[in-house]
């Protein structure tokens, strides 16, 4: 069965401080793995990664898939209080689309 | 505004109603999806979309719940005989396709369904 793990589940840092988030995969047909950010509403949508090695960087936020290991990153620098928030790691492994999502880390940072 | 949007945003209903939720799907989409999540857990897939043809059920949709998507557009989610444990966000989302490549999807802001 198609499984994705996040970890930690739960963090709690300081602002400014540098935080990297886990996503281990093990799917049978892998497409593409995303990264959404929740904050008490709907996901919103961070990164798409369909290639290793390749880093894809929006502002203070990037992310790397390793595709041998089967894993991904998302780092996240300077970290303000908006980025409190659950971020969830989904894998598509069909033709469909479809997404298998971790548990979600959830974010807490402190001013 | 050119977003996923759904209806109701908030249900509250006693067990053994029926309800209905609505999900407009970004225009350009031809995708759509449902998926439902309750605390503390990632969303789980329930169902699928190409146009108008429903081509995929997850086995966590049981007889009690429909989808249907009439012309490709709108799309809606029916539950029948509402059952406590069907309490949950369920969320819609949509995304367009290029060669069979399934882009990254969209989603709305969810239905909050509370069954008493």
């Amino acid at each position: 069965e198609d499984k994705v793990v996040q970890s930690p589940l739960s963090l709690v840092v300081h602002e400014g401080d540098t935080v990297t988030l886990n996503c281990s995969y093990e799917v049978t047909n892998f497409r593409s793995l995303l990264w959404y950010k929740q904050e008490k509403k709907a996901p919103t949508f961070l990164f798409m990664l369909t290639s290793s090695g390749i880093e894809k960087k929006s502002g203070r936020l990037s992310s790397i898939l390793d595709k041998k290991e089967l894993f991904s990153i998302l780092n996240i620098t300077a970290t303000q209080t908006g980025d409190s928030a659950i971020y969830l790691c989904a894998v598509v492994s069909s033709n469909t689309g479809k997404l298998i999502f971790g548990q979600g880390t959830t974010l807490q940072v402190k001013p | 505004d050119t977003g996923v949007s759904q209806n109701p945003r908030h249900k509250i209903t006693k067990r053994g109603q029926n309800v209905t939720f609505r999900c407009d799907p970004i225009s350009e989409h031809n995708r759509l999806y449902w998926y439902r999540q309750t605390l503390g857990q990632g969303p789980e897939f329930l169902t699928y979309f190409q146009n108008e043809a429903q081509l995929e059920k997850s086995r966590l949709l049981s007889d009690r719940f429909s989808a249907e998507r009439p012309k490709g557009s709108f799309s809606t989610l029916e539950i029948q005989r509402t059952e406590q444990g069907d309490s949950a966000m369920y969320l819609c989302a949509s995304s367009g396709t290029s060669g069979g490549f399934s882009y990254e999807q969209y989603f709305g802001p969810g239905t909050r369904l509370t069954v008493t």
